[in-house]
Protein backbone atom coordinates (compact mmCIF):
# COMPACT_ATOMS: atom_id res chain seq x y z
CA UNK A 1 0.00 0.00 0.00
CA UNK A 2 1.13 3.68 0.12
CA UNK A 3 1.45 4.11 -3.99
CA UNK A 4 2.44 7.38 -5.40
CA UNK A 5 2.38 7.85 -8.92
CA UNK A 6 3.71 10.98 -11.62
CA UNK A 7 3.18 11.36 -14.60
CA UNK A 8 4.95 11.63 -16.82
CA UNK A 9 8.33 9.95 -15.62
CA UNK A 10 10.07 12.05 -17.97
CA UNK A 11 9.36 14.97 -20.76
CA UNK A 12 11.46 17.05 -23.08
CA UNK A 13 9.48 20.23 -24.03
CA UNK A 14 11.18 23.44 -26.13
CA UNK A 15 11.74 27.12 -24.43
CA UNK A 16 8.58 28.62 -23.48
CA UNK A 17 6.27 25.89 -23.51
CA UNK A 18 4.29 24.58 -20.29
CA UNK A 19 4.57 21.30 -18.74
CA UNK A 20 2.11 19.82 -16.21
CA UNK A 21 3.05 16.73 -13.97
CA UNK A 22 0.54 15.12 -12.23
CA UNK A 23 0.86 13.57 -8.85
CA UNK A 24 -1.59 10.70 -7.70
CA UNK A 25 -1.65 8.88 -4.18
CA UNK A 26 -2.77 5.60 -5.69
CA UNK A 27 -4.30 3.57 -2.02
CA UNK A 28 -4.93 6.47 -0.21
CA UNK A 29 -6.16 9.86 0.34
CA UNK A 30 -3.82 12.42 0.58
CA UNK A 31 -4.94 16.05 2.25
CA UNK A 32 -1.32 16.92 1.98
CA UNK A 33 1.37 16.92 -1.05
CA UNK A 34 4.70 18.24 -1.17
CA UNK A 35 6.49 19.25 -4.40
CA UNK A 36 10.50 18.78 -4.29
CA UNK A 37 12.83 19.65 -6.82
CA UNK A 38 16.43 18.02 -7.14
CA UNK A 39 19.71 18.93 -8.60
CA UNK A 40 22.04 16.14 -9.71
CA UNK A 41 23.74 14.97 -6.58
CA UNK A 42 22.30 17.29 -4.40
CA UNK A 43 19.59 16.80 -1.46
CA UNK A 44 15.63 17.57 -2.01
CA UNK A 45 14.55 21.26 -2.65
CA UNK A 46 10.86 21.89 -0.50
CA UNK A 47 9.14 24.07 -3.60
CA UNK A 48 5.95 24.11 -2.22
CA UNK A 49 3.62 22.12 0.30
CA UNK A 50 0.30 21.52 -1.36
CA UNK A 51 -3.21 21.29 0.83
CA UNK A 52 -6.57 19.64 -1.32
CA UNK A 53 -9.11 22.68 -1.59
CA UNK A 54 -7.02 25.85 -0.48
CA UNK A 55 -3.90 27.89 -2.10
CA UNK A 56 -0.64 26.02 -1.96
CA UNK A 57 2.40 27.58 0.11
CA UNK A 58 5.07 28.05 -1.55
CA UNK A 59 8.83 28.18 -0.11
CA UNK A 60 10.65 31.61 -0.65
CA UNK A 61 12.00 31.86 -3.82
CA UNK A 62 10.07 30.12 -5.87
CA UNK A 63 7.44 31.81 -8.03
CA UNK A 64 4.26 30.86 -7.93
CA UNK A 65 3.33 32.22 -10.95
CA UNK A 66 6.07 29.74 -12.54
CA UNK A 67 5.37 27.06 -10.48
CA UNK A 68 1.32 26.42 -10.80
CA UNK A 69 0.11 23.58 -8.15
CA UNK A 70 -3.11 22.81 -7.84
CA UNK A 71 -4.43 20.00 -5.44
CA UNK A 72 -8.24 19.09 -6.85
CA UNK A 73 -8.77 16.18 -4.86
CA UNK A 74 -7.66 13.64 -2.34
CA UNK A 75 -5.79 11.98 -4.50
CA UNK A 76 -4.57 14.10 -7.40
CA UNK A 77 -2.02 16.79 -7.00
CA UNK A 78 -0.64 19.19 -10.41
CA UNK A 79 2.69 21.15 -10.60
CA UNK A 80 2.43 22.90 -14.29
CA UNK A 81 5.98 24.56 -15.00
CA UNK A 82 5.12 27.57 -17.05
CA UNK A 83 6.95 29.24 -19.82
CA UNK A 84 9.58 26.70 -19.48
CA UNK A 85 13.25 27.62 -19.70
CA UNK A 86 16.50 25.17 -19.87
CA UNK A 87 16.99 26.72 -16.02
CA UNK A 88 14.18 24.76 -15.27
CA UNK A 89 15.38 21.36 -16.24
CA UNK A 90 15.56 19.19 -13.27
CA UNK A 91 13.76 16.45 -11.40
CA UNK A 92 10.71 17.10 -9.93
CA UNK A 93 9.39 14.90 -7.10
CA UNK A 94 6.28 15.22 -5.42
CA UNK A 95 5.43 13.51 -2.12
CA UNK A 96 1.90 12.63 -0.11
CA UNK A 97 1.03 12.70 3.59
CA UNK A 98 -1.74 10.45 4.35
CA UNK A 99 -5.08 12.06 6.18
CA UNK A 100 -5.11 10.59 9.61
CA UNK A 101 -4.44 6.73 9.37
CA UNK A 102 -0.55 5.88 8.88
CA UNK A 103 0.11 9.58 10.35
CA UNK A 104 3.45 11.41 9.82
CA UNK A 105 4.99 9.16 6.55
CA UNK A 106 5.46 10.92 3.57
CA UNK A 107 5.81 8.67 0.59
CA UNK A 108 7.22 9.39 -2.47
CA UNK A 109 6.56 9.55 -6.19
CA UNK A 110 9.20 7.74 -8.48
CA UNK A 111 10.35 12.02 -9.73
CA UNK A 112 10.41 13.24 -13.12
CA UNK A 113 12.71 14.28 -15.36
CA UNK A 114 12.01 17.58 -17.14
CA UNK A 115 14.79 18.75 -20.19
CA UNK A 116 13.70 21.96 -21.62
CA UNK A 117 15.80 22.82 -24.88
CA UNK B 1 14.42 25.29 13.81
CA UNK B 2 14.51 21.46 13.19
CA UNK B 3 17.60 20.22 11.43
CA UNK B 4 18.93 16.61 10.45
CA UNK B 5 22.80 16.14 9.89
CA UNK B 6 23.76 12.94 8.50
CA UNK B 7 27.67 12.17 7.54
CA UNK B 8 28.88 13.07 4.58
CA UNK B 9 29.81 11.05 1.36
CA UNK B 10 30.56 9.24 -0.52
CA UNK B 11 31.02 6.00 0.67
CA UNK B 12 32.50 3.60 -0.58
CA UNK B 13 32.45 -0.31 0.66
CA UNK B 14 33.31 -3.93 -0.18
CA UNK B 15 30.46 -6.17 -0.68
CA UNK B 16 29.72 -7.98 2.55
CA UNK B 17 31.69 -4.94 4.92
CA UNK B 18 29.78 -3.57 7.71
CA UNK B 19 27.65 -0.04 7.04
CA UNK B 20 26.98 2.46 9.43
CA UNK B 21 25.99 6.42 8.22
CA UNK B 22 25.86 8.41 11.16
CA UNK B 23 22.55 10.78 11.36
CA UNK B 24 21.90 13.39 14.28
CA UNK B 25 19.27 15.43 14.71
CA UNK B 26 17.62 18.73 16.35
CA UNK B 27 14.69 19.47 17.61
CA UNK B 28 11.70 20.01 19.76
CA UNK B 29 9.53 17.67 21.70
CA UNK B 30 9.60 14.18 19.95
CA UNK B 31 10.06 13.80 16.59
CA UNK B 32 9.40 10.67 14.30
CA UNK B 33 12.52 9.72 12.45
CA UNK B 34 13.41 8.12 9.05
CA UNK B 35 15.79 6.87 6.71
CA UNK B 36 14.81 6.83 3.02
CA UNK B 37 16.70 5.71 0.30
CA UNK B 38 17.04 6.52 -3.68
CA UNK B 39 18.37 4.27 -6.34
CA UNK B 40 19.51 6.04 -9.22
CA UNK B 41 16.65 7.88 -11.75
CA UNK B 42 14.15 7.09 -8.66
CA UNK B 43 12.17 8.78 -6.14
CA UNK B 44 12.59 8.10 -3.00
CA UNK B 45 11.47 4.99 -1.01
CA UNK B 46 10.77 4.33 2.81
CA UNK B 47 13.26 2.50 4.12
CA UNK B 48 12.49 2.47 7.90
CA UNK B 49 11.21 4.47 10.40
CA UNK B 50 10.82 4.84 14.66
CA UNK B 51 8.49 7.20 15.75
CA UNK B 52 9.94 7.18 19.70
CA UNK B 53 12.95 6.80 21.85
CA UNK B 54 14.27 3.23 21.87
CA UNK B 55 12.53 2.10 18.89
CA UNK B 56 14.09 0.22 16.45
CA UNK B 57 12.97 0.65 12.89
CA UNK B 58 14.38 -2.18 10.57
CA UNK B 59 13.94 -3.25 7.00
CA UNK B 60 15.58 -5.79 4.21
CA UNK B 61 18.87 -6.21 7.00
CA UNK B 62 19.18 -2.23 7.60
CA UNK B 63 18.23 -1.31 11.65
CA UNK B 64 18.47 2.21 13.02
CA UNK B 65 17.77 2.61 16.68
CA UNK B 66 15.75 6.03 18.09
CA UNK B 67 18.64 7.26 20.54
CA UNK B 68 17.23 10.51 22.67
CA UNK B 69 19.95 10.89 24.80
CA UNK B 70 22.61 11.11 21.95
CA UNK B 71 19.68 12.46 19.51
CA UNK B 72 20.89 9.86 16.58
CA UNK B 73 18.89 7.22 14.58
CA UNK B 74 22.65 5.93 12.89
CA UNK B 75 21.80 3.58 9.86
CA UNK B 76 23.10 0.12 10.02
CA UNK B 77 23.58 -2.93 7.75
CA UNK B 78 25.83 -6.18 8.72
CA UNK B 79 26.89 -6.79 5.22
CA UNK B 80 26.04 -4.70 2.53
CA UNK B 81 25.55 -6.21 -1.13
CA UNK B 82 25.84 -3.94 -4.82
CA UNK B 83 22.68 -3.40 -5.02
CA UNK B 84 22.69 -1.54 -2.04
CA UNK B 85 24.07 1.18 -4.07
CA UNK B 86 22.04 4.18 -3.66
CA UNK B 87 21.38 7.56 -1.45
CA UNK B 88 20.59 7.75 1.67
CA UNK B 89 18.62 10.36 3.63
CA UNK B 90 18.10 10.76 7.09
CA UNK B 91 14.56 12.65 8.11
CA UNK B 92 12.65 13.88 10.74
CA UNK B 93 9.06 14.79 11.16
CA UNK B 94 8.26 16.90 13.93
CA UNK B 95 4.28 16.38 15.27
CA UNK B 96 4.95 19.45 17.76
CA UNK B 97 4.99 21.55 14.07
CA UNK B 98 1.31 20.66 12.69
CA UNK B 99 1.34 19.29 9.12
CA UNK B 100 4.77 20.67 7.82
CA UNK B 101 7.40 18.37 5.56
CA UNK B 102 9.76 16.15 6.18
CA UNK B 103 12.92 17.57 7.28
CA UNK B 104 15.91 15.99 5.35
CA UNK B 105 19.49 15.41 5.81
CA UNK B 106 21.50 16.03 2.45
CA UNK B 107 22.25 12.54 2.26
CA UNK B 108 25.09 10.18 2.15
CA UNK B 109 26.38 8.46 -1.26
CA UNK B 110 26.54 4.74 -0.50
CA UNK B 111 28.63 2.77 -3.62
CA UNK B 112 29.04 -1.29 -3.02
CA UNK B 113 31.87 -2.90 -5.10
CA UNK B 114 32.17 -6.24 -5.51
Amino acid sequence: GAVVSQHPSWVICKSGTSVKIECRSLDFQATTMFWYRQFPKQSLMLMATSNEGSKATYEQGVEKDKFLINHASLTLSTLTVTSAHPEDSSFYICSAREAGGRGDTQYFGPGTRLTVL
Amino acid sequence: GDSVTQMEGPVTLSEEAFLTINCTYTATGYPSLFWYVQYPGEGLQLLLKATKADDKGSNKGFEATYRKETTSFHLEKGSVQVSDSAVYFCALNNRNSGNTPLVFGKGTRLSVIA
